[in-house]
Protein backbone atom coordinates (compact mmCIF):
# COMPACT_ATOMS: atom_id res chain seq x y z
CA UNK A 1 0.00 0.00 0.00
CA UNK A 2 2.13 3.12 -0.73
CA UNK A 3 1.27 6.66 -0.44
CA UNK A 4 -0.65 8.29 -3.16
CA UNK A 5 1.76 10.95 -5.56
CA UNK A 6 1.01 14.54 -4.97
CA UNK A 7 2.84 17.43 -6.10
CA UNK A 8 4.62 19.14 -2.60
CA UNK A 9 3.37 22.48 -3.00
CA UNK A 10 1.31 24.61 -5.27
CA UNK A 11 0.95 28.06 -5.50
CA UNK A 12 -1.61 31.11 -6.81
CA UNK A 13 -2.84 34.77 -6.70
CA UNK A 14 -6.03 35.40 -5.14
CA UNK A 15 -8.68 35.42 -7.46
CA UNK A 16 -6.78 32.64 -9.67
CA UNK A 17 -7.33 28.95 -10.29
CA UNK A 18 -5.24 25.71 -8.95
CA UNK A 19 -5.33 22.39 -9.50
CA UNK A 20 -3.50 19.47 -7.08
CA UNK A 21 -3.19 15.94 -8.63
CA UNK A 22 -3.33 13.05 -7.08
CA UNK A 23 -1.75 9.59 -8.86
CA UNK A 24 -1.98 6.46 -7.60
CA UNK A 25 -2.69 2.63 -8.95
CA UNK A 26 -5.59 0.58 -10.29
CA UNK A 27 -5.54 -0.66 -6.93
CA UNK A 28 -6.79 2.06 -5.61
CA UNK A 29 -7.53 6.03 -7.68
CA UNK A 30 -8.14 3.99 -10.89
CA UNK A 31 -10.67 1.14 -9.27
CA UNK A 32 -13.24 3.21 -7.68
CA UNK A 33 -14.55 6.32 -7.66
CA UNK A 34 -14.23 7.08 -4.05
CA UNK A 35 -11.41 9.54 -3.56
CA UNK A 36 -11.85 12.09 -0.77
CA UNK A 37 -9.94 15.69 -0.16
CA UNK A 38 -8.85 17.04 2.85
CA UNK A 39 -8.04 20.26 4.06
CA UNK A 40 -5.45 20.74 6.98
CA UNK A 41 -4.63 24.24 8.70
CA UNK A 42 -1.81 24.35 10.57
CA UNK A 43 -2.30 23.10 14.25
CA UNK A 44 -5.88 21.94 13.30
CA UNK A 45 -7.31 18.19 12.21
CA UNK A 46 -8.40 17.92 8.60
CA UNK A 47 -11.51 19.09 7.28
CA UNK A 48 -13.73 16.68 4.14
CA UNK A 49 -13.66 19.08 1.26
CA UNK A 50 -14.80 16.47 -1.45
CA UNK A 51 -15.90 13.08 -1.34
CA UNK A 52 -16.94 10.46 -4.21
CA UNK A 53 -14.39 11.93 -6.13
CA UNK A 54 -16.71 15.60 -7.13
CA UNK A 55 -18.91 15.79 -4.49
CA UNK A 56 -18.74 18.33 -2.50
CA UNK A 57 -20.31 18.54 1.29
CA UNK A 58 -22.25 20.90 3.19
CA UNK A 59 -19.94 23.69 4.41
CA UNK A 60 -17.20 23.16 1.86
CA UNK A 61 -17.30 26.40 -0.67
CA UNK A 62 -18.48 25.86 -4.02
CA UNK A 63 -15.13 26.94 -5.05
CA UNK A 64 -13.88 23.77 -4.30
CA UNK A 65 -14.39 20.78 -6.64
CA UNK A 66 -13.12 17.61 -7.86
CA UNK A 67 -12.93 14.97 -11.08
CA UNK A 68 -11.24 12.02 -12.12
CA UNK A 69 -9.82 10.13 -14.69
CA UNK A 70 -7.98 6.58 -14.62
CA UNK A 71 -5.68 6.64 -11.55
CA UNK A 72 -5.74 10.59 -11.25
CA UNK A 73 -8.00 12.86 -9.48
CA UNK A 74 -7.67 16.42 -9.08
CA UNK A 75 -8.63 19.01 -6.61
CA UNK A 76 -9.28 22.62 -8.60
CA UNK A 77 -9.57 25.55 -6.03
CA UNK A 78 -11.67 28.66 -7.99
CA UNK A 79 -11.13 31.94 -6.80
CA UNK A 80 -8.25 31.82 -4.48
CA UNK A 81 -8.52 33.68 -0.94
CA UNK A 82 -6.42 33.64 1.42
CA UNK A 83 -7.83 31.27 3.85
CA UNK A 84 -8.00 28.83 1.04
CA UNK A 85 -3.88 28.70 1.94
CA UNK A 86 -3.29 24.78 3.79
CA UNK A 87 -2.02 21.45 3.24
CA UNK A 88 -4.60 19.27 0.95
CA UNK A 89 -4.50 15.54 1.34
CA UNK A 90 -6.08 13.52 -1.11
CA UNK A 91 -7.23 9.70 0.02
CA UNK A 92 -8.28 6.69 -1.64
CA UNK A 93 -10.49 4.10 -0.90
CA UNK A 94 -8.57 0.75 -1.72
CA UNK A 95 -10.88 -1.87 -1.14
CA UNK A 96 -11.32 -4.33 1.97
CA UNK A 97 -12.31 -1.40 4.18
CA UNK A 98 -8.84 -0.39 4.07
CA UNK A 99 -7.74 3.25 2.77
CA UNK A 100 -4.24 5.68 1.72
CA UNK A 101 -3.62 8.97 1.33
CA UNK A 102 -1.58 11.34 -0.46
CA UNK A 103 1.69 12.67 0.89
CA UNK A 104 0.05 16.24 0.67
CA UNK A 105 0.54 19.48 -1.11
CA UNK A 106 1.09 22.36 0.45
CA UNK A 107 -0.88 25.86 -1.01
CA UNK A 108 0.53 28.80 -0.79
CA UNK A 109 -1.62 31.76 -1.88
CA UNK A 110 0.68 35.21 -3.03
CA UNK B 1 -24.02 18.26 16.40
CA UNK B 2 -20.96 15.61 15.67
CA UNK B 3 -18.48 15.37 18.19
CA UNK B 4 -15.51 13.38 18.29
CA UNK B 5 -13.45 14.05 21.84
CA UNK B 6 -10.22 12.39 22.18
CA UNK B 7 -8.36 11.51 25.65
CA UNK B 8 -5.25 13.50 26.22
CA UNK B 9 -1.53 13.62 25.20
CA UNK B 10 0.77 11.09 26.41
CA UNK B 11 4.55 10.52 27.34
CA UNK B 12 5.48 6.83 26.94
CA UNK B 13 9.10 5.10 26.54
CA UNK B 14 10.39 3.01 23.95
CA UNK B 15 8.73 -0.33 24.07
CA UNK B 16 5.47 0.39 26.05
CA UNK B 17 1.86 0.45 24.60
CA UNK B 18 -0.26 3.64 24.33
CA UNK B 19 -4.22 3.52 23.98
CA UNK B 20 -5.92 6.45 23.28
CA UNK B 21 -9.82 7.05 23.01
CA UNK B 22 -12.79 8.76 20.72
CA UNK B 23 -15.93 9.12 22.94
CA UNK B 24 -18.68 10.01 20.14
CA UNK B 25 -21.86 12.30 20.36
CA UNK B 26 -24.38 13.63 18.19
CA UNK B 27 -25.04 10.48 16.43
CA UNK B 28 -25.95 6.86 16.39
CA UNK B 29 -22.70 4.51 16.93
CA UNK B 30 -23.37 1.70 16.32
CA UNK B 31 -24.51 2.94 12.91
CA UNK B 32 -20.45 4.30 11.75
CA UNK B 33 -17.30 2.46 11.52
CA UNK B 34 -14.34 4.65 12.65
CA UNK B 35 -11.17 5.03 11.08
CA UNK B 36 -7.40 5.79 13.06
CA UNK B 37 -5.14 8.23 10.92
CA UNK B 38 -1.79 9.30 12.20
CA UNK B 39 0.72 12.17 11.33
CA UNK B 40 4.58 12.66 12.45
CA UNK B 41 5.58 15.81 13.02
CA UNK B 42 6.03 18.29 9.84
CA UNK B 43 4.82 15.02 7.82
CA UNK B 44 1.69 13.98 6.14
CA UNK B 45 -1.52 11.77 7.17
CA UNK B 46 -1.22 8.15 7.15
CA UNK B 47 -4.03 5.63 7.97
CA UNK B 48 -3.50 2.99 10.56
CA UNK B 49 -7.21 1.16 10.62
CA UNK B 50 -10.45 0.88 10.58
CA UNK B 51 -12.96 -0.43 13.17
CA UNK B 52 -16.92 -1.31 13.23
CA UNK B 53 -18.58 0.77 15.52
CA UNK B 54 -21.30 -1.87 15.35
CA UNK B 55 -19.86 -5.39 15.71
CA UNK B 56 -15.95 -4.01 16.43
CA UNK B 57 -14.74 -5.42 12.87
CA UNK B 58 -11.45 -4.37 12.31
CA UNK B 59 -8.59 -4.04 9.65
CA UNK B 60 -5.47 -2.85 9.91
CA UNK B 61 -2.86 -1.46 7.52
CA UNK B 62 -0.26 -3.88 6.80
CA UNK B 63 2.50 -1.88 8.39
CA UNK B 64 0.88 -1.80 11.99
CA UNK B 65 -0.71 -5.11 11.38
CA UNK B 66 0.49 -7.50 15.09
CA UNK B 67 1.60 -3.92 16.81
CA UNK B 68 -2.16 -1.99 16.93
CA UNK B 69 -5.54 -3.04 18.35
CA UNK B 70 -8.72 -1.16 17.90
CA UNK B 71 -11.99 -1.83 19.64
CA UNK B 72 -15.61 -0.21 20.95
CA UNK B 73 -17.44 0.20 23.73
CA UNK B 74 -20.94 0.89 22.04
CA UNK B 75 -22.10 1.64 26.12
CA UNK B 76 -20.12 4.57 26.40
CA UNK B 77 -20.00 5.32 22.58
CA UNK B 78 -15.99 5.88 22.57
CA UNK B 79 -13.79 3.95 20.09
CA UNK B 80 -9.96 3.18 21.52
CA UNK B 81 -6.44 2.49 19.67
CA UNK B 82 -3.77 1.12 21.25
CA UNK B 83 -0.21 0.58 19.77
CA UNK B 84 2.69 -1.83 21.54
CA UNK B 85 6.06 -1.86 21.35
CA UNK B 86 6.41 2.18 21.09
CA UNK B 87 9.62 3.50 18.89
CA UNK B 88 10.40 6.89 18.43
CA UNK B 89 9.43 7.10 15.53
CA UNK B 90 5.81 6.57 16.66
CA UNK B 91 5.73 10.03 17.69
CA UNK B 92 2.98 11.50 16.12
CA UNK B 93 -0.52 13.06 16.32
CA UNK B 94 -3.28 10.67 16.76
CA UNK B 95 -6.88 11.50 15.25
CA UNK B 96 -9.74 8.98 15.13
CA UNK B 97 -12.52 10.11 12.07
CA UNK B 98 -15.85 8.89 11.39
CA UNK B 99 -16.43 6.81 8.66
CA UNK B 100 -19.28 7.75 6.16
CA UNK B 101 -19.90 5.92 3.11
CA UNK B 102 -16.22 5.94 2.19
CA UNK B 103 -14.64 9.14 3.49
CA UNK B 104 -13.96 10.07 7.15
CA UNK B 105 -16.60 13.50 7.53
CA UNK B 106 -16.09 14.02 11.13
CA UNK B 107 -12.44 13.94 13.46
CA UNK B 108 -11.82 14.24 16.60
CA UNK B 109 -9.20 16.84 17.77
CA UNK B 110 -6.28 14.32 17.85
CA UNK B 111 -3.73 12.90 20.26
CA UNK B 112 -0.26 13.89 20.81
CA UNK B 113 1.74 10.53 21.78
CA UNK B 114 5.40 11.53 22.05
CA UNK B 115 7.80 8.53 22.90
CA UNK B 116 11.15 9.20 24.34
CA UNK B 117 13.36 7.82 26.93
Amino acid sequence: QSALTQPASVSGSPGQSITISCTGTSSDVGGWNLVSWYQQHPGKAPKLMIYESNKRPSGAPNRFSGSKSGSTASLTISGLQAEDEADYYCCSYAGGNSWVFGGGTKLTVL
Amino acid sequence: QVQLVQSGGEVKKPGASVKVSCTSSGFSFTSYGFNWVRQAPGQGLEWMGWVNGDNGNTNYAPRFQGRVFMSTDKSTSTVYMGLRSLRSDDTAIYYCARKSGYDFDHWGQGTLVTVSS
